[in-house]
């Protein structure tokens, strides 16, 4: 079946640092992918559209300056945390799309990546 | 705008039926989905329904859909303790967008 790769699953860091998480699509091509932040108890909340070779589309009130997208392939979509901060110390998942049998758009998630800020 | 709501805790007993309910908000939605979260884990599609169907049953999972109410539910059958997770109930709307509602965490008790 579809898989999503999604690395680093955990990662600490700096305040002041810039962190990447990278997303896979394994056996399949994402023309599009989805990067989502998570806090404790609560829903995903979409971050940003990212379609292969043009610019990542951002929901409203997430900053495209701190968190860069880049999805130069169509199996790699990367996610920067620019200058991180404790408050940007979250769980981010990526998806990938697809499409399912009957045509529903089928999201695959990767596993996530908990990122902590000190 | 849209929005997905589902009750955000359910507790059951092994081996009895788990029904986890949920309603949106936009009546274009083409497709509603369940996904399954474990502790420390992406989100694992469960199934999904098509809106013209109003029952979609796949071994212990059955999905009843209202429409005309914009309810969807989930009901588990012979609920194991393999099936404590968070559940989320999510409605495609244009352009790929997927909103998911604030997931139901399932206690299954031994």
């Amino acid at each position: 079946g579809a898989v999503v790769s999604q690395h680093p699953s955990r990662v600490i860091c700096k305040s002041g640092t810039s962190v990447k998480i990278e997303c896979r699509s394994l056996d399949f091509q994402a023309t599009t992918m989805f990067w989502y932040r998570q806090f404790p108890k609560q829903s995903l909340m979409l971050m940003a559209t990212s379609n292969e070779g043009s610019k990542a589309t951002y929901e409203q009130g997430v900053e495209k300056d701190k968190f860069l997208i880049n999805h130069a392939s169509l199996t790699l979509s990367t996610l920067t945390v620019t200058s991180a901060h404790p408050e940007d110390s979250s769980f981010y998942i990526c998806s990938a799309t697809r499409q399912g049998r009957a045509g529903a758009n089928v999201l695959t998630f990767g596993a996530g990546s908990r990122l902590t800020v000190l | 705008g849209e929005d997905v709501e589902q009750s955000l805790f359910l507790s059951v007993r092994e081996g009895d039926s788990s029904v986890i309910n949920c309603t949106y908000t936009d009546s274009s939605s083409t497709y509603l989905y369940w996904y399954k979260q474990e502790p420390g884990a992406g989100l694992q599609l469960l199934t999904y329904i098509f809106s013209n169907m109003d029952m979609k049953q796949d071994q212990r999972l059955t999905v009843l859909l209202n429409k005309k109410d914009k309810h969807l539910s989930l009901r588990i059958a012979d609920t194991q303790t393999g099936d404590s997770a968070i559940y989320f109930c999510a409605e495609e709307t244009g352009g790929f967008k997927t909103i998911f509602g604030a997931g139901t965490r399932l206690f299954v008790k031994a």
